[in-house]
């Protein structure tokens, strides 16, 4: 079945770039979003990148999507400790309405 | 503007009692979901609605009913609170159709203690 996988933890130093990384399993996907989840927060969401681009960028986010390998990417320039946060990486398969979520990655920024 | 609550943000209920979460939406999607959250699980879907009179179970949706009575609202029941059932609970929302990306819109959470 489908199933997307991330890493659980990273830490960074302020300033430092992070790079938080996701591969999914279902080669029908045609979105694949970030979200992010402040403690005692609800998910947020932080940007998507359609299927047949393999990057997208938005201020200090950049997306990098290879489809051949199945691997998305998020990548925070300039970490701040207000990035602190859980990372979820999702894809959406198809014209299925349902999401596909990885466990997330909690990330840790370090002054 | 446009949003997603959910009431009660906590609620400690005994073993055996009926609970109901509340999930109201102003976007007017027709899509609404439950999702629990659990250390090392991620989220799970519970159920889920793609429109009135529509539901469907998820994968974890033994001792948890739903009903769609309206575009606004997803109530979510537990016949029978367990101590199993404590979590935080999430409700989405997202909007289905050609062109667009079917993001979801995530409520703030309801945090549920069953003693």
């Amino acid at each position: 079945g489908e199933d997307v996988e991330q890493s659980l933890f990273l830490s960074v130093r302020e300033g430092d770039s992070s790079v938080i990384n996701c591969t999914y399993t279902d080669s029908s996907s045609t979105y694949l979003y970030w979200y992010k989840q402040e403690p005692g927060a609800g998910l947020q969401l932080l940007t998507y990148i359609f299927s047949n681009m393999d990057m997208k960028q938005d201020q200090r986010l950049t997306v990098l999507l290879n489809k051949k390998d199945k691997h998305l990417s998020l990548r925070i320039a300039d970490t701040q400790t207000g990035d602190s946060a859980i990372y979820f990486c999702a894809e959406k398969a198809g014209n299925n309405r349902k999401l596909i979520w990885g466990l997330g990655t909690s990330l840790a920024v370090n002054p | 503007d446009a949003e997603i609550t959910q009431s009660p943000r906590h609620k400690i209920t005994e073993t055996g009692r009926q609970v109901t979460l509340a999930c109201h939406q102003t976007w007017n999607h027709n899509n609404m979901f439950w999702y629990r959250q659990d250390l090392g699980h991620g989220l799970r879907l519970i159920h889920y609605s793609y429109g009135v009179q529509d539901t469907n179970k998820g994968e974890v949706s033994d001792g948890y009913s739903v009903s769609r009575s309206n575009t606004e609202d997803l109530p979510l029941t537990l016949e029978s609170a367990a101590s199993s059932q404590t979590s935080v609970y999430f409700c989405a929302s997202s909007e289905s159709g050609s062109g667009r990306a079917g993001e979801q819109f995530f409520g703030p959470g309801t945090r549920l203690t069953v003693l």
